[in-house]
C-alpha cells in the first residue's frame, strides 16, 4: 500500500512570498489533514477535510493560509504572503474515516524555511 | 492548561531497561489514544492505539490507559538505541478532534 505522498520535501522562500504544498493521501482514505509542526512541538491541526468538504479549519490563519481538496483526493495548502513564524514542517495525514478508531498515517512532510 | 501534556524530556534510559513515557489529558470525554514515534527529521509513525482502560501489549511495547485519572502511558521493554526518538501522545477528544502533545524525547544510552 502506497503511503501519503507530499511534495516538495523542502522549500526556502523569503517573507512575503507565496508557497504551495501538495498532498496525495492513501488510496481510499476519505479524511485528510494538514498539520503544522514547529520545531520542538507536537503537530497542530490546520485543516481537516472529509472527502472534499472542510470539517475543521478553526486553527487555520485564513488571512494567509488556504487549502483545497477539489475532487476529494489530492489536496493543496497555500501560504500567501509568508511570515517568518511560518517556518515549520507541514505534515499531511490521512485516515479511512474520521472516527475514534481510525489512526492517521503521515506523509514525510514539507520543511519550510522563511528567510 | 494544555489539552494533552507530556514531559518534554530528554528521558535517558540505559539499553535493555524499561522506558516509561507518560501523558495526561484534560478532556474527560476523550475516547481514543495513540502513541506515535517520530525520529528527527521524519514524520510521526503510529506505534500503538488504545481505547479501553487497562493494558495493551504489542511486542516490546505496552500502552496503559486510566480514564479515571486521565493518563496514558507507554512502556518500552528491553530498550534499544533504535528506540531513541520523540514520542508523541495523541487523544481523540469529545469534539472529535485529535490533539497531540508536544512529545517526549527519549534517549537510550548504550
Amino acid at each position: 500500500e502506497a503511503g501519503v505522498a507530499q511534495s516538495p520535501r523542502y522549500k526556502i522562500i523569503e517573507k512575503r512570498q507565496s508557497v504551495a504544498f501538495w498532498c496525495n493521501p492513501i488510496s481510499g482514505h476519505a479524511t485528510l489533514y494538514w498539520y503544522q509542526q514547529i520545531l520542538g512541538q507536537g503537530p497542530k491541526l490546520l485543516i481537516q477535510f472529509q472527502n472534499n468538504g472542510v470539517v475543521d479549519d478553526s486553527q487555520l490563519p485564513k488571512d494567509r493560509f488556504s487549502a483545497e481538496r477539489l475532487k476529494g483526493v489530492d489536496s493543496t495548502l497555500k501560504i500567501q504572503p509568508a511570515k517568518l513564524e511560518d517556518s515549520a514542517v507541514y505534515l499531511c495525514a490521512s485516515s479511512l474515516q474520521d472516527s475514534r478508531n481510525q489512526p492517521q498515517h503521515f506523509g514525510d512532510g514539507t520543511r519550510l524555511s522563511i528567510l | 492548561q494544555k489539552e494533552v501534556e507530556q514531559n518534554s524530556g530528554p528521558l535517558s534510559v540505559p539499553e535493555g531497561a524499561i522506558a516509561s513515557l507518560n501523558c495526561t489529558y484534560s478532556d474527560r470525554g476523550s475516547q481514543s489514544f495513540f502513541w506515535y514515534r517520530q525520529y528527527s527529521g521524519k514524520s510521526p509513525e503510529l506505534i500503538m492505539s488504545i481505547y479501553s482502560n487497562g493494558d495493551k501489549e504489542d511486542g516490546r511495547f505496552t500502552a496503559q490507559l486510566n480514564k479515571a485519572s486521565q493518563y496514558v502511558s507507554l512502556l518500552i521493554r528491553d530498550s534499544q538505541p533504535s528506540d531513541s526518538a520523540t514520542y508523541l501522545c495523541a487523544a481523540y477528544s469529545s469534539a472529535s478532534k485529535i490533539i497531540f502533545g508536544s512529545g517526549t524525547r527519549l534517549s537510550i544510552r548504550p
